[in-house]
């Protein structure tokens, strides 16, 4: 199976400040990327899918870039609503594989 | 709007059987897309348990595989989970989901705490 790894594990940052999340496969994924965003008593939410294309309502100033193994989620100016914990997925093949999470926190 | 919402046993006791139902509302899983259950232990990272089509198809975990079964009731517009002989390690948050063939998965359910203990 396609092992997922994410970093770093915790990420302190300021309100107003960027973040960026990197998710690594372990083997070529091509596009077939996506990442979701979770909050305790939530379900998860898909943020973008195929690598950086943002789903329905997401705003802008989420990001997804990168290709093959290496992939990059970016959150501009950080809002109170975005601390929370985010996962990578691939889903080229079975058995769909997650990301650890990167958990992102208030600094 | 389309809801997922899964229902269950919050205890089961090791050996025996885990059963949970995911209720779809606003959309009939007849229509089309796969259906799915992921799981988090506490703590733990997600572990994708298995998906079908309302038509049958099926795809496992094949680390679960030799325990789990889908299956789902289109008359009641609902798809199920059966986990045998669990241990503590089965205790997770059990997620219901929706995904195209192969595809991100697009909508998920609010999560069912299971607790594996005697």
């Amino acid at each position: 199976e396609i092992v997922m790894t994410q970093s770093p594990a915790t990420l302190s940052v300021s309100p107003g400040e960027g973040a960026t999340l990197s998710c690594r496969a372990s083997q070529r994924i091509t596009s077939n990327l996506a990442w979701y965003q979770h909050k305790p008593g939530q379900p998860p939410r898909l943020l973008i899918y195929a690598v950086s294309t943002r789903a329905t309502g997401i705003p802008t100033r989420f990001s997804g870039s990168g290709s093959e193994t290496e992939f990059t989620l970016t959150i501009s100016s950080l809002r109170s609503e975005d601390f929370a914990v985010y996962f990578c997925q691939q889903y080229i093949n079975w058995p769909f594989t997650f990301g650890q999470g990167t958990k992102l926190e208030i600094k | 709007q389309v809801h997922l919402l899964g229902s269950g046993p919050g205890l089961v006791r090791p050996s025996e059987t885990l059963s949970l139902t995911c209720t779809v509302s606003g959309y009939s899983i007849s229509s089309g897309y796969y259906w799915g259950w992921i799981r988090q232990p506490p703590g733990k990272g997600l572990e994708w348990i298995g998906s079908m089509y309302h038509s049958g198809s099926t795809f496992y975990n094949p680390s679960l595989k030799t325990r789990v079964t889908l299956s789902a009731d289109t008359s009641k517009n609902q798809f199920s989970l059966n986990l045998t002989s669990v241990t503590a390690a089965d205790t997770a948050f059990y997620y219901c989901a929706r995904h195209g063939f192969l595809d991100r998965i697009d909508l998920w359910g609010q999560g069912t705490l299971v607790t594996v203990s005697s």
